[in-house]
């Protein structure tokens, strides 16, 4: 059974364009979470989405940040005109039900995004 | 609000025991996960507590806002950095909350 795969690995942006990273849920899920994780710093809960739905997205930016979870295909978190500030590592998980109440998490390799 | 503590690193020796900490505040219904992060690996389920297994690792348990991960006999290979990851599920304030992570170093 793959586990929750997350692309690209590595993601190199100047300023001001798009970076746009994916995550594979592991197959029967369909919880998905994103989080992000800043030089030096733990890791920092962004947003819940089920699919087709966002359930909880009081960790995202205001601005600049998306996401989605189609009925069909990957997760897609989306960065807009992004900034230095935006480098970090971004993790995605998924859970077979609410991680809310209990239910683990698997998380994938994480995406590092630079910012030049 | 939710917040979880943790320490931020640890030297042992190898052989030793280390009991890593993790003390949280909060309300509503929690459940404490921790996971290992080795280098260039997912994060990897250690442990989960909630107030039904509830027990007393090192001295403490989430029923006392602190749960922390014990381990014996300590290899090199054990270095790695440890999060805890606070579950919070109560109407209106469900939150996933990690710490900050107790980076493990074990010297040879």
């Amino acid at each position: 059974n793959a586990g929750v795969m997350q692309n690209p690995r590595h993601l190199v942006r100047r300023r001001g364009q798009e970076a746009r990273l994916r995550c594979s849920p592991m197959k029967g899920h369909s919880h998905v979470y994103w989080y992000r994780q800043l030089p030096e710093e733990g890791l920092k809960f962004m947003v819940y989405l089920q699919k087709e739905n966002i359930i909880d997205e009081s960790g995202m930016p205001k601005e600049r940040f998306s996401a989605e979870f189609p009925k069909e295909g990957p997760s897609i978190l989306r960065i807009q005109q992004v900034v230095r500030g935006d480098s970090a590592a971004y993790f995605c998980a998924s859970s077979p039900n609410r991680a809310y109440s209990g239910y683990e998490q698997y998380f994938g390799p994480g995406t590092r995004l630079t910012v030049t | 609000s939710n917040s979880v503590k943790q320490t931020g690193q640890i030297t042992v020796s190898e052989g030793a025991s280390v009991t890593m900490n993790c003390t949280y505040t909060s309300t509503g219904y929690p459940t404490l996960f921790w996971y290992v992060e080795y280098p260039s690996k997912p994060l990897q389920l250690l442990q989960r507590e909630t107030m039904e297994n509830s027990k007393n690792f090192g001295g403490g348990n989430i029923k006392d806002k602190n749960s922390p991960i014990v381990k014996y006999s300590v290899q090199v290979s054990d270095s790695a950095v440890y999060y805890c990851l606070l579950c919070i599920s109560n109407f209106g304030n469900e939150k996933l909350t990690f710490g900050t992570g107790t980076r493990l170093t074990i010297i040879p």
